[in-house]
């Protein structure tokens, strides 16, 4: 999706913490999105940052650096309900791009 | 508060048929999207609308799809006719803010299978 990187897949413990990471290139940035979408359900928005830094809200955390076209979405204390796909999307001169997603499995 | 609402769910055509979605927005988000996902891949945008002027459009395929956000409330998008690579979801999001700052909420999607 337009120069917006994210792993394809990963795997994760219940109970335990991952990291999705996204590059993106940096020309026309104004902001970054997470989104969660389940299987066959439409996507859902998770966070949304502008400026650099760590935002956390409940068990998910996002960061970013702008310099660097950068952003991670931190997950703790894994639930099976958290398997999903993770899309991360850019605001590039007020459109908004989404990446391929994570699909990130969880087992028990 | 109702949330955005997409139809037909699930719609079949063979190639070459005409096909339309409609989309209603939240009440008082001036600002929606079109967008395509095929499976395993994010959304791809096709249009945005502020109001009632689609603002961007640069990856609609004119050929074939049209849009129109008559009155600025609801939309369609219509595709005709139908090739088989246009299979895909094809989401309606609508967000109170304009330039692309705002949280997007998604309506469930269209399916659309061609044959």
């Amino acid at each position: 999706g337009q120069n917006i990187d994210q792993p394809t897949e990963m795997t994760a413990t219940e109970g335990a913490i991952v990291q999705i990471n996204c590059t993106y290139q940096t020309s026309g940035f104004n902001g970054l999105f997470w989104y969660q979408q389940h299987a066959g359900e439409a996507p859902t928005f998770l966070s949304y940052n502008v400026l650099d830094g760590l935002e956390e809200k409940g068990r998910f955390s996002s960061f970013l650096s702008r310099s660097k076209g950068y952003s991670y979405l931190l997950l703790k204390e894994l639930q099976m309900k958290d398997s999903a796909s993770y899309l991360c999307a850019v605001n590039r001169d007020d459109k908004i791009i989404f990446g391929k997603g994570t699909r990130l499995h969880i087992l028990p | 508060e109702a949330g955005v609402v997409q139809s037909p769910r699930y719609k079949i055509i063979e190639k070459k048929q005409p096909v339309a979605f409609w989309c209603n927005p939240i009440s008082g988000h001036n600002t929606l999207y079109w967008y395509l996902q095929n499976l395993g891949q994010g959304p791809e945008l096709l249009i945005r609308y502020e109001n009632e002027e689609a603002v961007d459009d640069s990856q609609l395929p004119k050929d074939r799809f049209s849009a129109e956000r008559l009155k600025g409330v609801d939309s369609t998008l219509k595709i005709q006719p139908a090739e088989l690579g246009d299979s895909a979801v094809y989401l309606c999001a609508s967000s109170s803010r304009t330039g692309g700052t705002g949280e997007l909420f998604f309506g469930e999607g269209s399916r659309l299978t061609v044959l």
